[in-house]
């Protein structure tokens, strides 16, 4: 049973590029949580996702970030125009359906703007 | 809103003692509580996850005890080794997202 994949690892973007960051969740696991790790900073919740439903989206900036898991194929978040603060590394976690599922996470993509 | 603190930030250590790392949270209707072990640029290990039932999971040398009434958990590892030099972090799940403490710095040094 492979991980929580994501990728790519790692990802360079110019300031006002698009960076597009994929996650395929454990076998059997149909949430899918998208944290952010800001340099020398703790993990932020970004964004909570079940097949085809955004079930809590608190954690995500109002602009430019959007996430979505789709009926088939990996879940995808997208940052539209980057700007250099969103340099960071993205970590994707998988759980099996219920609420006290234990949560399991990717290695990380890490995004550097330049 | 969920807070989880963890004290201390940093901890060094020599090799062979046996050592307990702290993580306080603020709202005690948690689901679980999980620790976690990165090591640089790395991503997150699951290490044990503490059930709102449970006071307490042990694998190999690592034990976690959970009080939801006094909002704290322990993380303790005995006869530490080199390799376990990493971050620990304990997360509380409190519904839809696990809210993440700031982590302790290990060094076990040989």
């Amino acid at each position: 049973n492979a991980g929580v994949m994501q990728n790519p690892r790692h990802l360079v973007r110019r300031r006002g590029q698009e960076a597009r960051l994929r996650c395929s969740p454990m076998k059997g696991h149909s949430h899918v949580y998208w944290y952010r790790q800001l340099p020398e900073e703790g993990l932020k919740f970004m964004v909570y996702l079940q097949k085809e439903n955004i079930i809590d989206e608190s954690g995500m900036p109002k602009e430019r970030f959007s996430a979505e898991f789709p009926k088939e194929g990996p879940s995808i978040l997208r940052i539209q125009q980057v700007v250099r603060g969103d340099s960071a590394a993205y970590f994707c976690a998988s759980s099996p359906p219920g609420i006290q599922g234990e949560l399991f996470f990717g290695e990380g993509s890490r995004l550097t703007v330049l | 809103k969920q807070e989880v603190t963890q004290i201390p930030a940093a901890l060094s250590v020599p090799e062979g003692e046996n050592l307990v790392l702290n993580c306080s949270f603020t709202d005690s209707a948690i689901y679980n509580l999980q620790w976690f072990r990165q090591d640089p640029g790395k991503g997150l290990t699951s290490l044990l996850l503490i059930q709102s039932s449970q006071r307490e999971q042990t694998s190999g040398r690592l034990n976690a005890s959970l009080d939801k009434s006094s909002g704290r958990s322990t993380l303790y590892i005995a006869a530490s080794q080199p390799g376990d030099s990493a971050t620990y972090l304990c997360a509380g799940n409190a519904g839809n997202m696990l809210t993440f403490g700031g982590g302790t710095r290990l060094m076990v040094k040989p």
